[in-house]
């Protein structure tokens, strides 16, 4: 298996402008999380999606941010418009949930965004 | 407000000589625990884990051993090798509505020296 596939593995863009960051599960996973990595915060998980629904988008900063699910071998996670604040290194992670609960996740690279 | 604390940013090791690292939780209905390594420009791995039901877990190295009562964890690494020097985060899985997702600290670098 391939692992967790991210892409772009860098974005730099300007302020105001739209960015979709791109996360492939590892197949027969069903559990997709989205987390963003900072000096300040460490490592936050953003929206948790089982079988393609978001459970938990609590951590979502703001109305910027969205992420979408479409179906078991695909997730995005769109900020428009972003912010230099947005700059950091965003992560997928994947797991299999079995019974009573998830197993451990595994991550992708990381795309390591910039906005300036 | 963080569930899960890991208060030391780093840690310095000579080679040979055990690492420990520390974690502690605020929630007692966490109920599985692991241990995740990040080398830069990576994804954090899956390192070891251990559920509620027991205080200790070893895998080689590295075992993990969890004080219910204290609300505490920690990673022991014997013996410490250069090539563990990296971001160790501890993390807790949720419960309830959100079982299934994790929780992480925000890691203690580890430097182990020849």
């Amino acid at each position: 298996d391939a692992g967790v596939i991210q892409s772009p593995r860098h974005e730099v863009t300007e302020m105001g402008q739209e960015v979709t960051l791109r996360c492939k599960p590892i197949s027969g996973h069903n559990s997709l999380f989205w987390y963003r990595q900072t000096m300040m915060r460490g490592l936050e998980l953003l929206i948790y999606f089982n079988n393609n629904v978001p459970i938990d988008d609590s951590g979502m900063p703001e109305d910027r941010f969205s992420a979408k699910m479409p179906n078991a071998s695909f997730s995005t996670l769109k900020i428009q418009p972003s912010e230099p604040r947005d700059s950091a290194v965003y992560f997928c992670a994947s797991s299999r949930r079995g019974v009573g609960g998830g197993t451990e996740a595994f991550f992708g690279q990381g795309t390591r965004l910039t906005v300036v | 407000d963080q569930q899960v604390k890991q208060n030391s940013p780093s840690l310095s090791v000579q080679e040979g000589r055990i690492s420990i690292l520390n974690c502690d939780y605020t929630n007692s209905m966490f109920d599985y625990f692991l241990w995740y390594k990040k080398y830069p420009a990576e994804g954090p791995t899956f390192l070891i884990s251990i559920s509620s039901i027991k205080d200790k877990n070893e895998d080689g190295r590295f075992t993990v051993f969890l004080n219910k009562s204290a609300k505490h964890l920690s990673l022991h690494i014997v013996p410490s090798q250069p090539g563990d020097s990296a971001v160790y985060f501890c993390a807790a899985r949720g419960y309830g509505g959100s079982q299934g997702n994790l929780i992480f600290g925000k890691g203690t670098k580890l430097s182990v020296k020849p």
